[in-house]
């Protein structure tokens, strides 16, 4: 069966601190992956999707980025964080050509 | 931008009553989509209902959907404390690498023991 990781859990930064968050999926392969951040009380926004290795669409101009160096893998980071950056952070992904998405556990990232 | 707005954002029941939420959106869609999150959690998919269809079941929830009014509810039937949760719709501005979701802002349903 399909399984999807995130980590951390939960993250405290300060302001002008590098991001890196991992997601991994597994049992599946050439999976979409997708990048949302969720506001408290609020629905998802589109970050990031990705169709394939190296293949990361951006959604929303901001100071954040993608990569994906491995087929199950997607990453989400930032060089400098800003108070706006805090939020539930949430990785999903989709069989190709399928259209119900997967969710992982979440990051709750808070920025200080 | 959200495409899909629920009403109500909240509602209040007790166990045993049906729970109804609604959906809009703008444009046209492939298909929508109902989630459900519990507090802090990830979201799980529950039903997807394709443009060309106006009902669908699974279990004790009933999904319709009205094109000419872009619109669709979510039906829970008997609810119980259990479904104590946030229900997000989300349509589908699918494209043939897969799907791309817009979600709404949610509904939070309380069931009350």
């Amino acid at each position: 069966s399909q399984t999807i990781h995130q980590w951390p859990a939960t993250l405290v930064q300060p302001v002008g601190s590098p991001l890196s968050l991992e997601c991994t999926v597994e049992g599946t392969s050439n999976p979409n992956l997708y990048w949302y951040r969720q506001a408290a009380g609020r629905g998802l926004q589109l970050l990031f999707y990705s169709i394939g290795i190296d293949q990361i669409s951006s959604e929303v101009p901001q100071n954040l980025s993608a990569s994906r160096p491995q087929d199950r893998q997607f990453i989400l980071s930032s060089k400098k964080l800003l108070l706006s950056d805090s939020g539930f952070y949430l990785c999903a992904w989709s069989v190709q050509g399928s259209h119900g998405q997967y969710f992982g556990p979440g990051t709750r990232l808070t920025v200080t | 931008s959200q495409q899909g707005e629920e009403d109500p954002q909240a509602l209040s029941i007790q166990e045993g009553e049906n729970a109804t939420m609604n959906c809009s959106y703008k444009t046209s869609i492939n298909n929508l989509q109902w989630y459900r999150q519990n507090s802090g959690r990830g979201l799980v998919h529950l039903i997807l209902i394709r443009s060309n269809e106006r009902e669908k079941h699974s279990g004790r929830l009933r999904v319709t959907l009205d094109t000419s009014k872009k619109s669709s509810s979510l039906l829970i039937t008997a609810s119980r404390a259990a479904d104590t949760a946030s229900y997000f719709c989300a349509t589908d501005a699918w494209e043939t690498s897969g799907s791309r979701l817009t979600f709404g802002e949610g509904t939070q349903l309380t069931v009350n023991p």
